[in-house]
């Protein structure tokens, strides 16, 4: 497609249970990046890929929270035993940089908005 | 650490009249800035961004910027408001391209006819 999509658009999980997000970046990006969006807030970094290599893990806030890139193209975030303050919207950008120029214009995807229960 | 103030969760503008949204930052070494507009049900859009060179910045739709390193600020201007324009705008900065952007909480943007 010509832009980042993201699957789904809309989840709803009881709290407790796993959930998992994917992300289509754009082809040939070779950066990936997720963020977690609350509401009224700015979209905070959740973690940084460049091609299949997790480069930056230090805004993913807890172990529960695990998220890979396995051949460099589509990743996913997986999210085990989700709590309440997980609900958010879930963005995912990709950059066509190959350094890791972290300010290279990142396209962002629409987002999943997760409610947990 | 770097971080970002926005001004006004809500500024509210007639159509035609001037837009100004103000970001102010912390970095520690010379900051790359951005604008981002996010519409309804649709990911981050970039405006604008600064990174080295020129100070005024000019972006998508008529937008512009000014980096004034005095005032750590990176407004953001249009001088006469759309319709269209209403959205929500975030400001984000890394510190030199190095690290992960960080964003503000974003202004909403309403545009009255």
């Amino acid at each position: 497609g010509a832009g980042v999509s993201q699957s789904p658009r809309y989840k709803v999980a009881k709290r407790g249970q796993d959930v998992a997000l994917r992300c289509d970046p754009i082809s040939g990006h070779v950066s990936l990046f997720w963020y977690q969006q609350a509401l009224g807030q700015g979209p905070e970094f959740l973690t940084y890929f460049q091609n299949e290599a997790q480069l930056d893990k230090s805004g993913l806030p807890s172990d529960r929270f695990f998220a890979e890139r396995p051949e460099g193209s589509v990743s996913t975030l997986k999210i085990q035993r989700t709590q309440q303050e997980d609900s958010a919207v879930y963005l995912c950008a990709s950059s066509f940089t190959r350094l890791a120029a972290l300010s290279d214009t990142q396209y962002f995807g629409p987002g999943t908005r997760l409610t947990v229960l | 650490a770097q971080s970002v103030t926005q001004l006004g969760s809500h500024v509210s503008v007639s159509e035609g009249a001037l837009v100004l949204l103000r970001c102010n930052y912390s970095s520690s070494v010379p900051p790359y800035l951005f604008w981002y507009v996010q519409y309804p049900n649709q990911g981050l859009q970039l405006l604008l961004k600064y990174t080295t060179g020129a100070t005024l910045v000019k972006g998508i739709n008529g937008f512009e910027a000014e980096f004034k390193k005095s005032e750590t600020s990176f407004h953001l201007t249009k001088p006469s408001a759309h319709m269209s324009d209403a959205a929500e705008y975030f400001c984000a900065v890394s510190d030199s391209g190095n690290t992960p952007l960080v964003f503000g909480k974003g202004t909403r943007l309403s545009v009255i006819a």
